[in-house]
């Protein structure tokens, strides 16, 4: 089993949809997650780190289920420019920096 | 800031040729991140340094493909000799110093887009 999984899609939406992406980790002493965004031939960005109270960022919002070791991320009315790719990651250490990232889940925004 | 830095942005060999790819961190960051990017693996860790000493190279495919950072502002990847299935994006990243207890934000460079013919 994979460390960290995603729906690779795509999943291609209207303009003004709501959308939501789900990840699944493996590793239970998993210790801070985020998701970051990906542009086509650019480098990953981080979009919002996924705290256990749940965090909102806009139109944006992460939920972090420790228990059944998923993570989401929900997009609000979204728009032509959400069009990429969000990456699920993972730290798997809370003094070092052992990132794992998942593979990616391709987001279409349709006019 | 210009954020990190990496070179060349794009490069085309020939198998069995040596292949030096850059990185500039981002100033003050005290972590540095090699990944590599495959359609058919995705984003992987290669290597990470945090004060410029080597601390997970668990992610290097193999002895033909070492890292350096001499001094805080530059690191190096190199694959010697370079084959086809090493064509992928490298990318260098960087972070602060990790704060206990805490994660902290990964800046990555644009990427290197290798090609080995």
């Amino acid at each position: 089993r994979k460390e960290v999984e995603q729906d690779p899609g795509p999943f291609n939406v209207p303009e003004g949809a709501t959308v939501a992406f789900n990840c699944t980790y493996s590793n239970s002493a998993s210790q801070s997650f985020f998701w970051y965004r990906q542009d086509c031939r650019k480098e990953p960005k981080l979009l919002m780190s996924v705290y256990s109270s749940g965090n909102e960022d806009g139109r944006f919002t992460a939920q972090l289920n420790r228990a059944s070791q998923y993570i989401s991320l929900l997009i609000r009315d979204s728009k032509l420019s959400d069009s990429a790719t969000y990456l699920c990651v993972v730290n798997l250490e809370n003094y070092g920096q052992n990132f794992v990232f998942g593979p990616g889940t391709r987001l279409s925004v349709l006019p | 800031d210009a954020g990190v830095i990496q070179s060349p942005r794009h490069e085309v060999t020939e198998m069995g040729q040596e292949v030096t790819l850059r990185c500039k961190p981002i100033s003050g960051h005290n972590s540095l991140f090699w990944y590599r990017q495959t359609m058919m693996r995705g984003l992987e860790l290669l290597i990470y340094f945090n004060n410029n000493v080597p601390i997970d190279d668990s992610g290097m495919p193999e002895d033909r493909f070492s890292a350096k950072m001499p001094n805080a502002s530059f690191s190096t990847l190199k694959i010697q000799p370079s084959e086809p299935r090493d064509s992928a994006v490298y990318f260098c990243a960087s972070s602060p110093n990790p704060i206990q207890g805490a994660s902290e934000t990964q800046y990555f460079g644009p990427g290197t887009r290798l090609l080995v013919l």
